[in-house]
């Protein structure tokens, strides 16, 4: 199984331009999330989704758009990279049947924004 | 609003030495409890996980934690580390179905050969 798949892993962008970054998991699992990391400040939240057609904001949402169509895609949006905005970013997901469920982590994504 | 505290940023050890690492939460409501740890250059991975139960966990690679309620802690233990457990340790809580996880800040782990 492949597992959680995000592309790209490396992207550099200049200020004021917008990309996707992909998610995909095969593994049937309803939750999938977002999440940035910065140094020392671990993990942080972006947003969240619960199912196909539900999302939700976590965290840190500002600058981000998301959107679940499918079971297995979850893609993040960046509308206007701003320099704030360089970080590792990673997505996860669960089954979330039942208490202390494991979330599984994509390989992230590493953005610069210059 | 939950919250998870490492209190080690930066651990150095030499081999065969043991390890605790310090985790305490705020939260409101049935608490899942996690040790993610990530390895140079690699995603994250789960270590061990508590939900009920006996609150002495053992998971992979000869780690173990400790869920003592009282003190809102779930602290990581290894009796014996190794070069290869030299990685970045996180301590994180979550509902239900971890579709949102709070993490700590992580504890950098560094093990001299």
């Amino acid at each position: 199984n492949a597992g959680v798949t995000q592309t790209p892993k490396f992207q550099v962008l200049k200020t004021g331009q917008s990309m996707t970054l992909q998610c995909a998991q095969d593994m049937n699992h309803e939750y999938m999330s977002w999440y940035r990391q910065d140094p020392g400040m671990g993990l942080r939240l972006i947003h969240y989704s619960v199912g196909a057609g539900i999302t939700d904001q976590g965290e840190v949402p500002n600058g981000y758009n998301v959107s679940r169509s499918t079971t297995e895609d979850f893609p993040l949006r960046l509308l206007s990279a701003a320099p704030s905005q360089t970080s590792v970013y990673f997505c996860a997901s669960s089954s979330g049947t039942g208490y202390a469920t494991e979330a599984f982590f994509g390989q992230g994504t590493r953005l610069t924004v210059v | 609003a939950q919250s998870v505290s490492q209190h080690n940023h930066h651990v150095i050890l030499s081999e065969a030495a043991s390890l605790e690492l310090g985790c305490n939460y705020s939260y409101g409501g049935t608490v899942n409890l996690f040790w993610y740890v990530q390895y140079p250059g690699q995603h994250l991975q789960l270590l061990l996980k508590y939900f009920s139960g006996d609150p002495l966990v053992k998971g992979i690679k000869g780690f173990e934690a400790e869920f003592i309620k009282s003190k809102f802690s779930f602290n990581l233990r290894k009796p014996s580390v190794q070069w290869s457990d030299t990685a970045e340790y996180f301590c994180a809580v979550g509902p239900f179905g971890n579709e949102k996880l709070t993490f700590g800040t992580g504890t950098r782990l560094t093990i001299i050969p």
